[in-house]
Protein backbone atom coordinates (compact mmCIF):
# COMPACT_ATOMS: atom_id res chain seq x y z
CA UNK A 1 0.00 0.00 0.00
CA UNK A 2 1.39 3.52 -1.50
CA UNK A 3 1.71 5.34 1.93
CA UNK A 4 3.65 8.68 0.09
CA UNK A 5 1.87 9.84 -2.86
CA UNK A 6 3.00 12.03 -5.46
CA UNK A 7 -0.22 12.76 -7.65
CA UNK A 8 0.65 14.39 -10.51
CA UNK A 9 3.14 12.32 -12.66
CA UNK A 10 4.66 15.36 -15.15
CA UNK A 11 4.89 19.20 -13.91
CA UNK A 12 6.56 21.61 -17.10
CA UNK A 13 7.35 25.06 -15.89
CA UNK A 14 9.06 28.09 -18.24
CA UNK A 15 12.32 28.87 -16.43
CA UNK A 16 12.57 31.73 -14.08
CA UNK A 17 8.65 30.38 -12.86
CA UNK A 18 8.05 28.39 -9.43
CA UNK A 19 7.53 25.19 -9.54
CA UNK A 20 5.59 23.51 -6.87
CA UNK A 21 5.94 19.83 -6.18
CA UNK A 22 3.60 18.11 -3.87
CA UNK A 23 3.64 15.04 -2.40
CA UNK A 24 0.55 13.53 0.53
CA UNK A 25 1.13 10.90 2.99
CA UNK A 26 -1.16 8.48 4.80
CA UNK A 27 0.45 7.50 7.57
CA UNK A 28 0.59 10.53 10.39
CA UNK A 29 3.23 8.80 12.31
CA UNK A 30 5.87 9.35 10.08
CA UNK A 31 8.25 12.32 11.10
CA UNK A 32 10.49 13.03 8.75
CA UNK A 33 10.50 13.85 4.96
CA UNK A 34 13.04 14.18 2.10
CA UNK A 35 13.35 15.37 -1.57
CA UNK A 36 15.54 13.59 -3.64
CA UNK A 37 16.60 14.71 -7.50
CA UNK A 38 17.22 11.85 -10.18
CA UNK A 39 18.26 12.44 -13.25
CA UNK A 40 18.16 9.16 -15.81
CA UNK A 41 20.85 6.29 -15.30
CA UNK A 42 22.29 8.16 -12.51
CA UNK A 43 20.95 7.20 -8.08
CA UNK A 44 18.77 9.57 -6.46
CA UNK A 45 20.38 12.57 -5.35
CA UNK A 46 19.58 14.16 -2.04
CA UNK A 47 17.59 17.72 -1.60
CA UNK A 48 16.45 18.70 1.27
CA UNK A 49 14.49 17.45 4.21
CA UNK A 50 12.30 18.65 6.97
CA UNK A 51 11.74 17.45 10.64
CA UNK A 52 8.10 17.03 11.91
CA UNK A 53 8.56 19.97 14.05
CA UNK A 54 9.14 22.10 11.49
CA UNK A 55 6.47 23.28 8.81
CA UNK A 56 9.11 24.81 6.61
CA UNK A 57 12.42 24.43 5.93
CA UNK A 58 14.95 26.14 3.26
CA UNK A 59 18.39 25.65 1.05
CA UNK A 60 18.53 28.25 -1.45
CA UNK A 61 16.18 28.17 -4.34
CA UNK A 62 14.42 25.13 -2.80
CA UNK A 63 12.14 25.34 -0.18
CA UNK A 64 9.78 22.67 1.64
CA UNK A 65 6.74 22.95 3.27
CA UNK A 66 4.90 20.53 5.66
CA UNK A 67 1.62 20.76 6.68
CA UNK A 68 1.29 17.70 9.24
CA UNK A 69 -2.74 18.64 9.30
CA UNK A 70 -3.42 18.00 5.79
CA UNK A 71 -1.20 15.35 5.59
CA UNK A 72 1.10 17.21 2.79
CA UNK A 73 4.31 18.29 1.66
CA UNK A 74 5.37 20.55 -0.91
CA UNK A 75 8.45 21.42 -2.94
CA UNK A 76 9.45 24.56 -4.12
CA UNK A 77 11.76 25.75 -6.69
CA UNK A 78 12.37 29.49 -7.15
CA UNK A 79 13.55 30.74 -9.78
CA UNK A 80 13.65 27.23 -11.84
CA UNK A 81 16.11 26.86 -14.25
CA UNK A 82 16.48 23.97 -17.16
CA UNK A 83 18.62 21.69 -15.35
CA UNK A 84 16.37 21.25 -12.56
CA UNK A 85 14.57 19.18 -14.81
CA UNK A 86 14.90 15.53 -13.13
CA UNK A 87 12.63 13.36 -11.79
CA UNK A 88 11.58 14.74 -8.09
CA UNK A 89 10.78 12.01 -5.64
CA UNK A 90 9.23 12.84 -2.19
CA UNK A 91 10.29 10.34 0.83
CA UNK A 92 8.82 9.68 4.31
CA UNK A 93 10.44 8.07 7.60
CA UNK A 94 9.56 6.92 11.25
CA UNK A 95 12.43 7.80 13.54
CA UNK A 96 11.89 3.96 15.02
CA UNK A 97 12.18 2.70 11.47
CA UNK A 98 15.63 3.60 11.40
CA UNK A 99 16.44 4.54 7.51
CA UNK A 100 13.77 2.91 6.30
CA UNK A 101 12.67 5.29 3.53
CA UNK A 102 9.16 5.69 2.07
CA UNK A 103 9.06 6.84 -1.59
CA UNK A 104 6.21 8.66 -3.80
CA UNK A 105 6.31 7.25 -7.35
CA UNK A 106 7.63 10.75 -8.22
CA UNK A 107 7.51 13.81 -10.64
CA UNK A 108 8.78 14.19 -13.91
CA UNK A 109 9.57 18.18 -13.62
CA UNK A 110 10.86 19.60 -17.27
CA UNK A 111 11.76 23.67 -17.08
CA UNK A 112 11.98 24.88 -20.34
CA UNK A 113 13.77 28.22 -21.65
CA UNK B 1 35.16 11.82 -0.63
CA UNK B 2 34.20 9.25 -3.20
CA UNK B 3 30.34 8.37 -3.62
CA UNK B 4 28.66 5.05 -3.25
CA UNK B 5 29.63 2.96 -6.13
CA UNK B 6 27.71 -0.53 -7.40
CA UNK B 7 28.82 -3.08 -9.10
CA UNK B 8 27.95 -4.17 -11.44
CA UNK B 9 26.21 -1.66 -13.37
CA UNK B 10 24.16 -3.93 -15.59
CA UNK B 11 23.35 -7.59 -15.45
CA UNK B 12 21.23 -10.24 -17.74
CA UNK B 13 20.22 -13.35 -16.01
CA UNK B 14 18.05 -16.22 -16.99
CA UNK B 15 15.27 -17.31 -14.60
CA UNK B 16 15.88 -19.84 -12.03
CA UNK B 17 18.80 -18.17 -11.60
CA UNK B 18 20.39 -16.44 -8.67
CA UNK B 19 22.35 -12.93 -8.54
CA UNK B 20 24.42 -11.33 -6.48
CA UNK B 21 25.01 -7.33 -6.46
CA UNK B 22 27.38 -5.55 -4.42
CA UNK B 23 27.27 -1.93 -2.69
CA UNK B 24 30.23 0.42 -1.50
CA UNK B 25 29.19 2.90 0.69
CA UNK B 26 30.63 6.43 1.11
CA UNK B 27 33.87 6.20 3.40
CA UNK B 28 32.93 6.45 7.29
CA UNK B 29 29.35 5.81 6.22
CA UNK B 30 27.71 3.29 8.31
CA UNK B 31 24.70 2.24 7.63
CA UNK B 32 23.70 0.49 4.26
CA UNK B 33 20.21 0.47 2.74
CA UNK B 34 18.80 -1.47 -0.32
CA UNK B 35 16.13 -0.36 -2.33
CA UNK B 36 14.15 -1.70 -5.35
CA UNK B 37 12.83 0.60 -8.07
CA UNK B 38 10.45 -0.08 -11.01
CA UNK B 39 8.11 1.19 -13.22
CA UNK B 40 4.83 -0.29 -11.37
CA UNK B 41 5.91 -0.03 -7.56
CA UNK B 42 8.49 2.79 -7.57
CA UNK B 43 11.34 3.35 -4.90
CA UNK B 44 10.40 0.28 -2.51
CA UNK B 45 12.81 -0.37 0.52
CA UNK B 46 14.19 -3.90 0.84
CA UNK B 47 16.46 -3.66 3.42
CA UNK B 48 18.71 -1.76 6.19
CA UNK B 49 22.70 -2.78 7.37
CA UNK B 50 24.22 -1.51 10.56
CA UNK B 51 27.71 -3.01 11.76
CA UNK B 52 27.03 -6.12 9.88
CA UNK B 53 23.45 -6.60 11.22
CA UNK B 54 20.10 -6.42 9.63
CA UNK B 55 18.41 -3.40 11.15
CA UNK B 56 15.25 -3.53 9.07
CA UNK B 57 13.51 -5.06 6.49
CA UNK B 58 10.79 -4.42 3.56
CA UNK B 59 7.49 -6.72 2.37
CA UNK B 60 9.86 -9.26 -0.02
CA UNK B 61 10.15 -12.46 0.04
CA UNK B 62 12.75 -14.17 1.42
CA UNK B 63 13.83 -15.06 -2.39
CA UNK B 64 15.87 -11.26 -1.45
CA UNK B 65 18.63 -11.85 0.96
CA UNK B 66 21.97 -9.05 1.97
CA UNK B 67 24.29 -8.93 4.04
CA UNK B 68 26.79 -6.26 5.18
CA UNK B 69 30.78 -7.13 5.80
CA UNK B 70 33.00 -5.49 8.77
CA UNK B 71 34.43 -2.55 6.40
CA UNK B 72 30.42 -1.71 5.46
CA UNK B 73 30.29 -2.78 2.22
CA UNK B 74 27.29 -4.99 1.77
CA UNK B 75 26.12 -7.67 -0.76
CA UNK B 76 22.79 -8.41 -1.91
CA UNK B 77 21.47 -11.90 -3.43
CA UNK B 78 18.22 -12.70 -5.22
CA UNK B 79 17.94 -16.27 -5.92
CA UNK B 80 15.34 -18.36 -7.64
CA UNK B 81 14.77 -15.07 -10.17
CA UNK B 82 11.59 -14.09 -11.75
CA UNK B 83 11.12 -12.10 -14.64
CA UNK B 84 9.75 -9.53 -11.96
CA UNK B 85 12.81 -9.01 -10.07
CA UNK B 86 14.03 -7.22 -13.34
CA UNK B 87 14.28 -3.78 -11.94
CA UNK B 88 16.95 -1.06 -10.78
CA UNK B 89 18.55 -2.16 -7.68
CA UNK B 90 19.59 1.12 -5.62
CA UNK B 91 22.21 0.88 -2.36
CA UNK B 92 22.60 4.18 -0.24
CA UNK B 93 24.61 4.52 2.43
CA UNK B 94 24.33 7.48 5.30
CA UNK B 95 25.98 8.27 8.34
CA UNK B 96 24.61 7.07 11.83
CA UNK B 97 23.40 9.99 14.64
CA UNK B 98 20.10 11.41 13.60
CA UNK B 99 20.95 12.09 10.14
CA UNK B 100 18.45 10.57 7.67
CA UNK B 101 19.70 11.31 4.30
CA UNK B 102 20.59 8.73 2.26
CA UNK B 103 23.45 8.74 -0.32
CA UNK B 104 22.56 6.70 -3.73
CA UNK B 105 24.86 4.82 -5.84
CA UNK B 106 23.87 4.53 -9.38
CA UNK B 107 22.01 1.26 -9.47
CA UNK B 108 22.24 -2.11 -10.77
CA UNK B 109 20.12 -2.60 -13.57
CA UNK B 110 18.77 -6.37 -13.28
CA UNK B 111 17.06 -8.31 -16.30
CA UNK B 112 15.78 -11.29 -16.29
CA UNK B 113 14.68 -13.14 -19.13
Amino acid sequence: DQQVKQNSPSLSVQEGRISILNCDYTNSMFDYFLWYKKYPAEGPTFLISISSIKDKNEDGRFTVFLNKSAKHLSLHIVPSQPGDSAVYFCAASLTNSGYALNFGKGTSLLVTP
Amino acid sequence: KAGVTQTPRYLIKTRGQQVTLSCSPISGHRSVSWYQQTPGQGLQFLFEYFSETQRNKGNFPGRFSGRQFSNSRSEMNVSTLELGDSALYLCASSLMGGSYEQYFGPGTRLTVT
